[in-house]
């Protein structure tokens, strides 16, 4: 069965580093999302991506992140600037093109900002 | 702001039908009713999704309102394996929006 993959599991980055976490999403999906969660809250939307340029962002998608699509299969996520409060699991998430159809889940990257 | 409401935690006995409700009066006629479930460390897992029509799939079935202010998530007979958060969501034009869940417990 198809899925998204996320890369890395976990990551460790110092106050202030930029990161970047990527996803591999289905090969013919054509939406893209990213979201987070604090540990024991609940899951947040930060951006949807679509035909190469952001459709919807949240409050949280401020000037520190963005979002690529470098290559046609990748889908990556760069936080500029990390901050404490960035510590989170990030999910990226794929879906079809058509208006009724699930999103499917990667396994998330633990991001821990030390 | 469209939003759902949900029992934060509800439990139910092994190999028993659960009815997880629930509240989405927000909704518009174009929102479809997403049910995802996440199990602890790993990423929502989609469950069922409807419009209008109840839905039945080989995991769940989805009962919706008629007046689609409401939708219930209907698992026939639980298992140890359906432990985890369950989450109604809009999907709304660019975004899946995820309420609190509710967390069910199995119990053997």
């Amino acid at each position: 069965e198809p899925e998204v993959t996320q890369t890395p599991s976990h990551q460790v980055t110092q106050m202030g580093q930029e990161v970047i976490l990527r996803c591999v999403p289905i090969s013919n999906h054509l939406y893209f999302y990213w979201y987070r969660q604090i540990l024991g809250q609940k899951v947040e939307f930060l951006v949807s991506f679509y035909n190469n340029e952001i459709s919807e962002k949240s409050e949280i998608f401020d000037d520190q992140f963005s979002v690529e699509r470098p290559d046609g299969s990748n889908f990556t996520l760069k936080i500029r600037s990390t901050k404490l409060e960035d510590s989170a699991m990030y999910f990226c998430a794929s879906r079809g093109r058509r208006m009724n159809t699930e999103a499917f889940f990667g396994q998330g990257t633990r991001l821990t900002v030390v | 702001d469209a939003k759902t409401t949900q029992p934060n935690s509800m439990e139910s006995n092994e190999e028993e039908p659960v009815h997880l409700p629930c509240n989405h009066s927000t909704i518009s006629g174009t929102d479809y009713i997403h049910w995802y479930r996440q199990l602890p460390s790993q990423g929502p897992e989609y469950v069922i999704h409807g419009l209008t029509s109840n839905v039945n799939n080989r995991m769940a079935s989805l009962a919706i309102a008629e007046d689609r202010k409401s939708s219930t998530l209907i698992l026939h007979r639980a298992t140890l394996r359906d432990a985890a958060v369950y989450y109604c969501i809009f999907h709304t034009g660019n975004q899946f929006y995820f309420g609190t869940g509710t967390s069910l417990t199995v119990i053997p």
